[in-house]
């Protein structure tokens, strides 16, 4: 069963609106999530790691004032994309790992984003 | 800068006979590399993973092979199913993967012929 859960999966909104997408660890405790993005027919992009009770770290060329990361828990990160536009639009996917060497990331069913 | 790159978009292969998708890497600290299947809008699904210490991993039909003195990896398949017909993503990690970043290849679209 799925490990990582991700809502909601799809968002159709107008430009200017603020989206925000959850990310849970279903069955265990996660001091770090990620959150990728994916064009179509492109590869998963990392945007930021994101830190339990701290800031979150900005791959570069992503806006951290546009892509608000909050992991206010072991088990829960959010990102809110803020003033969405079009350009925005695209695949939000994210991970999280059982905090040993060696486990997998986990991925939730990822988020499509649509802003008209 | 592609760390990780896959060179073929898209591989096409009868029921039954082997899949054999390639995965090269420029990055010599990654010691830890894993192979997702992913379908449309849906999160990748972890395949199977394999650590720098080892030059193969093997769970039922999925068998990764890696290259380290080559900084390559493979996945074979045998036998393919229809229904592993997905697009397949390396990646690959620093320090165990425990809480660093994947980078993921740009991944090869499989098509398993009936």
């Amino acid at each position: 069963g799925a490990v990582v859960s991700q809502h909601p999966s799809r968002v159709i909104c107008k430009s200017g609106t603020s989206v925000k997408i959850e990310c849970r660890s279903l069955d265990f405790q996660a001091t770090t999530m990620f959150w990728y993005r994916q064009f179509p027919k492109q590869s998963l992009m990392l945007m930021a790691t994101s830190n339990e009770g701290s800031k979150a770290t900005y791959e570069q060329g992503v806006e951290k004032d546009k892509f608000l990361i909050n992991h206010a828990s072991l088990t829960l990160s959010t990102l809110t994309v803020t003033s969405a536009h079009p350009e925005d639009s695209s695949f939000y996917i994210c991970s999280a790992s059982r905090e040993l060497l060696l486990q997998p990331q986990h991925f939730g069913d990822g988020t499509r984003l649509s802003i008209l | 800068d592609q760390q990780v790159k896959q060179n073929s978009p898209s591989l096409s292969v009868q029921e039954g006979r082997i899949s054999i998708l390639n995965c090269d890497y420029t990055n010599s600290m990654f010691d830890y590399f894993l192979w997702y299947k992913k379908y449309p809008a849906e999160g990748p699904t972890f395949l199977i993973s394999i650590s720098s210490i080892k030059d193969k991993n093997e769970d039922g039909r999925f068998t990764v092979f890696l290259n380290k003195s080559a900084k390559h990896l493979s996945l074979h398949i045998v036998p393919s199913q229809p229904g592993d017909s997905a697009v397949y993503f390396c990646a690959a990690s620093e320090n165990g993967g425990a809480t660093n970043k994947l980078i993921f290849g740009t991944g090869t679209l499989l098509a398993v012929q009936p």
